[in-house]
């Protein structure tokens, strides 16, 4: 069975660096792309970008790159999301999802970072 | 940039009514689109894919249609638990996903 456990909730403060993760079971890491995909508070979905396990290829919307980064670390099968300086504007719910075939299909519980 | 719009926004309907969902693409995504059901406090879940194949464990009440710029998610009764926001999503421009803005499906 496909898992993707993410981080807990984060409270940080504007300037501060962030790092959440997405632990991965149940298929093979290295052969598959993880995304990440940004809710705004009431808001609809956003894809924010992919990083591939096995060479740690990353691709980003336009509108987050430079802005994050995508990692992944195959000895822990986990998936990292990073900011070195939050904004208020961060203040959202992170979902990393798996990638299979092009299909976004299994998502993590998801992770709610405030910045105030 | 692939836009995705879905209408309408809200649709208000009944329990064992029929609801019908659109996405509509800026240009042609062949039927690389996908539907997902997003309930409130949870993860988005895949519901169709390739415009019109159900995923594992989506009830058969859910149907896909349509190809190119068109699409239409379809509920043939509506239960109870579907009562949630919808969201498209387009995979044509790999790997640049755009998804719908989403669709509130809200009881009447």
């Amino acid at each position: 069975e496909v898992q993707l456990v993410q981080s807990g909730t984060e409270v940080k403060k504007p300037g501060e660096s962030l790092k959440i993760s997405c632990q991965a079971s149940g298929f093979t890491f290295t052969t598959h792309w993880i995304g990440w995909v940004r809710q705004l508070p009431g808001r609809g979905l956003e894809w924010m970008g992919m990083v591939y396990p096995a060479d740690s290829d990353t691709r980003y919307s336009q509108a987050f790159e430079g802005q994050v980064t995508m990692s992944a670390d195959e000895s822990t099968t986990t998936a990292y999301l990073q900011w070195t300086s939050l904004k208020v504007s961060d203040t959202a719910k992170y979902f990393c999802v798996l990638s299979v075939r092009q299909q976004l299909s299994d998502w993590g519980q998801g992770t709610l970072v405030t910045v105030s | 940039e692939i836009v995705l719009t879905q209408s309408p926004t809200t649709l208000s309907l009944s329990p064992g009514e029929r609801a019908t969902l659109s996405c509509r693409a800026s240009q042609s995504v062949f039927n690389y689109l996908a539907w997902y059901q997003q309930r409130p406090g949870q993860a988005p879940r895949l519901l169709i894919y390739d415009a019109s194949i159900r995923a594992s464990g989506t009830p058969a009440r859910f149907s896909g249609s349509g190809s190119e710029t068109d699409f239409t998610l379809t509920i043939s009764s509506v239960e109870p638990e579907d009562f949630a926001v919808y969201y498209c999503l387009q995979r044509n421009s790999w790997p640049l996903y755009t998804f719908g803005q989403g669709t509130k499906l809200e009881i009447k």
